[in-house]
């Protein structure tokens, strides 16, 4: 059974202090590994995608790698609006479907 | 314009009760998901359709079916509601199975 865990559960920053969540993962067989964003009260916002171990892929602030077991989501002098929960998910080659199985966040709030 | 849409955004009902909740994407994507995020604002997968057919069908309740009319629409009827059924029900869809999907605002559902 695929698995995700995310840490840590809820993360405080000051303005500009930057900082890394991390995705640690267990899948029969990675097709992909994604990154979204919640906000309160809203559905998830695709950030990215990676498929391969050393995969990284940056969007303004925030950069996401990829090693066989986990994945970290970078984030760079963060900005109060960069406060969201950020969803990890994992997706496995199937013959049929594409599942993705989420973590249960990380609770980012920055704060200015 | 709205990607993903879904209606209602809230649905407050009583034990017992059926109700549906609808979903239409305007992104001319293949496959559409239906998901539930707990209290815990843990998601997990209900169903998924690929062009109108049952690709993922997870250890639901029969109480749960879903129905897509058409590639555009995955609507998701409840019949006899019970509490445990209150959750945030999150419809997305991708360009085929596999690509990264995109959700709408979420149902709120509360059973009294």
């Amino acid at each position: 059974e695929d698995q995700v865990t995310q840490s840590p559960e809820a993360l405080r920053l000051q303005e500009g202090e930057s900082s890394s969540l991390n995705c640690s993962y267990t899948v029969s067989g990675l097709r992909g590994l994604f990154w979204y964003r919640q906000d309160p009260g809203k559905g998830p916002e695709f950030l990215f995608t990676l498929y391969s171990a050393g995969e990284e892929k940056e969007k303004e602030r925030l950069k996401a790698t990829l090693t066989k077991k986990e994945s970290f989501l970078h984030i760079t002098a963060p900005k109060p609006e960069d406060s969201a929960t950020y969803l990890c998910a994992v997706q496995a080659w199937e013959t049929s479907g594409s599942r993705l199985t989420f973590g249960e966040g990380t609770q980012l709030t920055v704060n200015p | 314009d709205t990607a993903v849409s879904q209606t209602p955004k809230y649905l407050v009902t009583q034990m017992g009760n059926d109700k549906s909740i609808k979903c239409e994407q305007n992104l001319g994507h293949d496959t559409m998901y239906w998901y539930k995020q707990d209290s815990k604002k843990f998601l997990k997968i209900m169903f998924s359709y690929n062009n109108k057919e049952l690709i993922i069908n997870e250890t639901v309740p029969n109480r749960f079916s879903p129905k897509s009319p058409d590639k555009a629409h995955l609507n998701l009827h409840i019949n006899s509601l019970e509490l445990g059924d209150s959750a945030v029900y999150f419809c997305a869809s991708s360009q085929q199975a596999g690509d990264e999907q995109y959700f709408g605002p979420g149902t709120r559902l509360t059973v009294t």
